[in-house]
């Protein structure tokens, strides 16, 4: 069974500064997805990033980056120019690609309060 | 396209009634999976359908259900209430083999009395 850890259960970081949250999960599968979720107030999951394992070039989607060390099993998710649209709590989720079945396991999240 | 959609989005329920959540794809997606939500349990899962089948279930017992339609629309069902089984239900829905970045739903907040 896969498990995913988020060591950091709440940080905070001012507003247009960088934060950097933390996740690490434990598997044996070799094909695998990695995602970061953000669950604002309002409870709607919302996607945020997503890496395939099989890539070595780490992921990026405007603000958003990720450092994905396969070797460590280490998936940490960037938030560059940190908004007040960013307070939220942030899941790490792995994804067995080859399980043949779109099972999500999740960390139990981090709560990120971006200060003004 | 229209995101994910759940209803009811609030449900209060006393203990041994039973409930059904129902959850709408986005179109054209043909995996349906259902999470359930609590701050002491966090996020677990319960069941994926696939054009109509289950893949694959949590562990959770025999008295959570669910079943997928030909529209791809799924419903779960709980029966016999527990107060434990209060909790926010997500649903959420992929292409499939195509793609399977699950697109979650705004959920359905049951309260159990």
């Amino acid at each position: 069974a896969q498990t995913v850890t988020q060591s950091q259960p709440e940080m905070s970081v001012q507003e247009a500064e960088t934060v950097t949250l933390s996740c690490t999960y434990d598997t044996s599968e070799s094909n695998y997805y990695l995602f970061w979720y953000k669950q604002p107030p309002s409870r709607q999951m919302i996607l945020v990033i997503r890496q395939e394992a099989y890539k070595q070039q780490n992921a990026t989607e405007n603000r958003f980056s990720v450092n994905f060390q396969k070797a460590a099993k280490s998936f940490s998710l960037k938030i560059s120019d940190s908004q007040l649209g960013d307070t939220a709590m942030y899941f790490c989720a792995f994804m067995n690609s080859g399980a043949g079945s779109y099972q999500l396991t999740f960390g139990k999240g981090t709560k990120l309060s971006v200060i003004p | 396209k229209a995101g994910v959609t759940q209803t009811p989005r609030y449900l209060i329920k006393t203990r041994g009634q039973q409930v059904t959540l129902s959850c709408s794809p986005i179109s054209g997606h043909r995996s349906v999976s259902w999470y359930q939500q609590t701050p002491g349990q966090g996020l677990q899962f319960l069941f994926e359908y696939f054009s109509e089948t289950q893949r694959n279930k949590g562990n959770f017992p025999g008295r959570f259900s669910g079943r997928q339609f030909s529209n791809s629309r799924s419903e779960m069902n709980v029966s016999t209430l527990e107060l434990g089984d209060s909790a926010l239900y997500l649903c959420a829905s992929s292409q499939g083999l195509a793609s399977p970045t699950q697109y979650f739903g705004p959920g359905t907040r049951l309260t159990v009395l």
